[in-house]
């Protein structure tokens, strides 16, 4: 079935810096989807992707959907620490079907 | 507030108990999910249910019972869990018809003792 590998696992950064992180799957989607999980809550949604190439920011956060159609990547830009949580990449090959969802990357920020 | 509301949002059950977990969504969605969340685990889809008919049930034990009434409610029944069914539980809504992702409620976080 189609599996979406998340990289990196987790990442431990120092408040201000730059993160970046990525999905690649080997088939391709239509839409990719970026979430934010924070501690005990649900996955929210920070930004969606419907066309190859497009790159949309949304405050600090930029995401980019591959020319491709099999990866993503989403840049948090100058780091705090309400950033911290657990994003996930998901991605969606048509509206019918069901969303594949990425494995997490699991942020932490020093202040 | 994210338009899907889970309750409750703790819950502490022993393993002969029977209790329910319930979603409900006003956001005119026609398409409903269990996710299981374990921890360092996936999420993990347990159940679909698109226009109020199941459509997926990805081999989920029988001790753990879905039903969605209408469009709006969805409820996960539990009975007999073993200790390794502690996890959150989160509900989702799509409208199955265009590509905007799921709204996720804030789950149930059940224990099992």
């Amino acid at each position: 079935g189609q599996q979406l590998n998340q990289s990196p696992q987790s990442m431990f950064i120092q408040e201000g810096e730059d993160v970046s992180m990525n999905c690649t799957s080997s088939s391709i989607f239509n839409t990719w989807l970026w979430y934010k999980q924070d501690p005990g809550e649900g996955p929210v949604l920070l930004i969606a992707l419907y066309k190859a190439g497009e790159l949309t920011s949304n405050g600090r956060l930029t995401a980019q959907f591959g020319i491709t159609r099999k990866d993503s990547f989403l840049n948090i830009s100058a780091s705090i620490p309400s950033d911290v949580g657990i994003y996930f990449c998901a991605g969606l090959w048509e509206s019918q079907g069901n969303l594949i969802f990425g494995k997490g990357t699991k942020l932490s920020v020093k202040p | 507030e994210t338009g899907v509301t889970q309750t409750p949002r703790h819950l502490v059950m022993g393993m002969t108990n029977k209790k329910s977990l319930k979603c409900e969504q006003h956001l005119g969605h026609n398409a409903m999910y269990w996710y299981k969340q374990s921890a360092k685990k996936p999420l993990e889809l347990m159940f679909v249910y698109s226009l109020e008919e199941r459509v997926e049930n990805n081999s989920v034990p029988s001790r753990f019972s879905p039903e969605c009434p209408n469009s709006s409610h969805l409820f996960l029944h539990l009975h007999t869990l073993q200790p390794e069914d502690s996890a959150l539980y989160l509900c989702a809504s799509s409208q199955k018809t265009v590509n905007y992702g799921y709204t996720f409620g804030s789950g149930t976080r059940l224990t099992v003792v």
